[in-house]
Formats: structure tokens, C-alpha cells, sequence
């Protein structure tokens, strides 16, 4: 299995700020990475596939890239409605694989 | 804009089987994967197969003597059995569309629909 390891797993940042996790494949996955949002209580949300293209919907202010075994997600401008947890996916090979997740807490 | 409904059993003793379904309303169901992720408590997510609407399958090695994924194409349905569950069982599962999408020669997946969650608790 293809791990995933995420850092850092939780962060504490202010509205305004710029925000950077990273993602870090056990072995190379090309582009094969999905970036998701978690709130409490609710499911997933996708924000960029293809490491690096934008859902639709989803705000300009995420943005990702890298590729091959290192990935980062962006936030240019953090807002309230931000503060969530951060998975990302690899889907270059079975089973699929998630991180294990980097919170993103109010300073 | 598509929809996922899902509904199954929340409350199981250790060694019954869990059954969940996943209804999709309002897309097509064929040239997708139909895929099944849980969440334990307090933790991180974990996929744990998929299945397409000619019923090709894929699943989590770490499940699969355990997992059945089916699909009913007349219902626009598909399920998710997890047989002799233990407490480690025990996560909130969800239903998600798996979408493919080409560029060039290369094939690139994401999940971009997925149902609410089903709360499973394993215990005696």
C-alpha cells in the first residue's frame, strides 16, 4: 500500500493568513492526489484533483501542486469557514489511500 | 445535481453483519465507480472498495475476505456488507461517487460526491 503522511497534523492560524500543508507519498504517484475538507460531523468535500486542479466551486483562494511523492494545499487568505481538517488521497494505485489528516484551528 | 441517500442498520452486535445502501438520484449511475469509505471515531478515513454498474469490483486487501460490494442497477443502488464486525468496526461510513476524468493519455480520479454518513457502533 501506498502511505500517505501529512505535515503538520494540526496548526493553529489566524483569519488573513496563508496557510501550507504538505503531503508526502511513501512512493511516487505522479498527479494521482486529491485534496479533501472535513468539518465536524459532515463528509468530505473535494477542493483539487489532479494535485493541482480546482474543483468546480471551490474558492480561488486553495490551490495545489507538486507531484511524484511531495504535494502541498494552499490557502492564500484563510477564512473563518476554513477551519476544517485537510485529507489528502492518492488514487494512482489500489487501495486507495487517505492521509491522516491536518487540522486547521483558530489562533 | 446528483445525490447520495444512504441508510443501514446503526446499531450491530459483534460477529452480525453490517448492511448499508446507497441510492443516487439525480445523475447517471453508469460510467462511474460507486465506492465505500469509513471513518472511526475521532480518526482519519479509510476506502474500503468500489464497484462499477456492470458490477466490477475493487477492494481494501484489508477487508476483502470480509466485504461485499453489489449493485442494482434497476434501483440506481448499490450496498456494502461487512460480515463478523468486531468494535474496530465501529466508524461512520459513507457512500462516494468515484469520477474519472482524461486528459491527454492519463486517467485521473477523485470523489466528488458523497452521501451523509452512516453512524456504525459495534457492540455487545
Amino acid at each position: 500500500d501506498i502511505q500517505l503522511t501529512q505535515s503538520p497534523s494540526f496548526l493553529s492560524a489566524s483569519v488573513g493568513d496563508r496557510v501550507t500543508i504538505t503531503c508526502r507519498a511513501s512512493q511516487g504517484i505522479s498527479s494521482y492526489l486529491a485534496w479533501y475538507q472535513q468539518k465536524p460531523g459532515k463528509a468530505p468535500k473535494l477542493l483539487i484533483y489532479a494535485a493541482s486542479t480546482l474543483q468546480s466551486g471551490v474558492p480561488s483562494r486553495f490551490s495545489g501542486s507538486g507531484s511524484g511523492t511531495e504535494f502541498t494545499l494552499t490557502i492564500s487568505s484563510l477564512q473563518p469557514e476554513d477551519f476544517a481538517t485537510y485529507y489528502c488521497q492518492q488514487l494512482n494505485s489500489y487501495p486507495f489511500t487517505f492521509g491522516p489528516g491536518t487540522k486547521v484551528d483558530i489562533k | 445535481q446528483v445525490q447520495l441517500q444512504q441508510w443501514g442498520a446503526g446499531l450491530l452486535k459483534p460477529s452480525e453483519t453490517l448492511s448499508l445502501t446507497c441510492a443516487v438520484y439525480g445523475g447517471s449511475f453508469s460510467g462511474y465507480y460507486w465506492s465505500w469509505i469509513r471513518q472511526p471515531p475521532g480518526k482519519g478515513l479509510e476506502w474500503i472498495g468500489e464497484i462499477n454498474h456492470s458490477g466490477s469490483t475493487n477492494y481494501n486487501p484489508s477487508l476483502k475476505s470480509r466485504v461485499t460490494i453489489s449493485v442494482d442497477t434497476s434501483k440506481n443502488q448499490f450496498s456494502l456488507k461487512l460480515s463478523s464486525v468486531t468494535a474496530a468496526d465501529t466508524a461512520v461510513y459513507y457512500c462516494a461517487r468515484r469520477t474519472t476524468v482524461t486528459r491527454e493519455v492519463y486517467y485521473y480520479y477523485y470523489m466528488d460526491v458523497w452521501g451523509k454518513g452512516t453512524t456504525v457502533t459495534v457492540s455487545s
